[in-house]
């Protein structure tokens, strides 16, 4: 079964990095795009980027893109986001998903179950 | 870019029928939006997609037979029959945006059923 478990999340303080991995398995992971979505405790979903199954297309949101760093290991089956210049509004719970597509665009049909991430002095 | 509106709380009684609306921004009457269920501490779960002619592909994996989409105008709404205890969690409602070039996705801020 499509299962992707996200690792890498923690407390790091403001102005640091940290790499955040998604491991993909039970699908051919080259054939789907991917996305990472967060979540604010307590509030809703937030889009943050979109890569193509052979990265020739990535996208990001407005308040991540110049900081963050979507990419992905096809041979190994892994999803990575590198955060950069972290603040104290990125702090989230941090989910990758599966984007499948169709005529009208991509919806996500399996997620992870998420990663916290902590940005705090 | 589209901007998705839904009511922050809906409630219903064990074992009746409720139905969640999804609300597209002017100007964007065509589009599908996907229905996504999350339970406490879990990670959001797809339900299905709707346009205006009602569900668009299949249903996500497992949602039982009790969900069920319909679109009409900007609206695009879930209804789920025989409300269940395991129902009462977070439903969100997403859509994307966009061609090649400029790729947007966007969620509605979701809305928190309560089972009675």
């Amino acid at each position: 079964q499509v299962q992707l478990e996200e690792s890498g999340g923690g407390v790091v303080q403001p102005g640091r990095s940290l790499r955040l991995s998604c491991a993909a398995s039970g699908f051919d992971f080259d054939e789907y795009a991917m996305y990472w979505v967060r979540q604010t405790p307590g509030k809703g979903l937030e889009w943050v980027a979109t890569i193509s199954n052979h990265e020739v297309n990535i996208y990001y949101g407005d308040s991540v893109r110049g900081r963050f760093t979507v990419s992905r290991d096809n041979s190994r089956g892994i999803l990575y986001l590198e955060m950069n210049d972290l603040r104290g509004e990125d702090t989230a719970v941090y989910y990758c998903a599966r984007a499948m597509r169709d005529s009208s665009g991509f919806f996500c049909d399996f997620w992870g179950q998420g990663t916290l991430v902590t940005v705090s002095s | 870019q589209p901007f998705l509106s839904q009511p922050p709380s809906a409630s219903a009684s064990l074992g009746a029928s409720v139905t969640l609306t999804c609300t597209l921004s002017s100007g964007y009457s065509n589009y599908k939006v996907d229905w996504y269920q999350q339970r406490p501490g879990k990670g959001p779960r797809f339900v299905m997609r709707v346009g205006t002619g009602g569900i668009v592909g299949s249903k996500g994996d497992g949602i039982p037979d009790r969900f069920s989409v319909l679109g009409s105008g900007l609206n695009r709404f879930l209804t789920i029959k025989n409300l269940q205890p395991e129902d009462e969690c977070d439903y969100y409602c997403g859509a994307d945006h966009g061609g090649v070039s400029n790729f947007v996705a966007v969620f509605g801020a979701g809305t928190k059923l309560t089972v009675l």
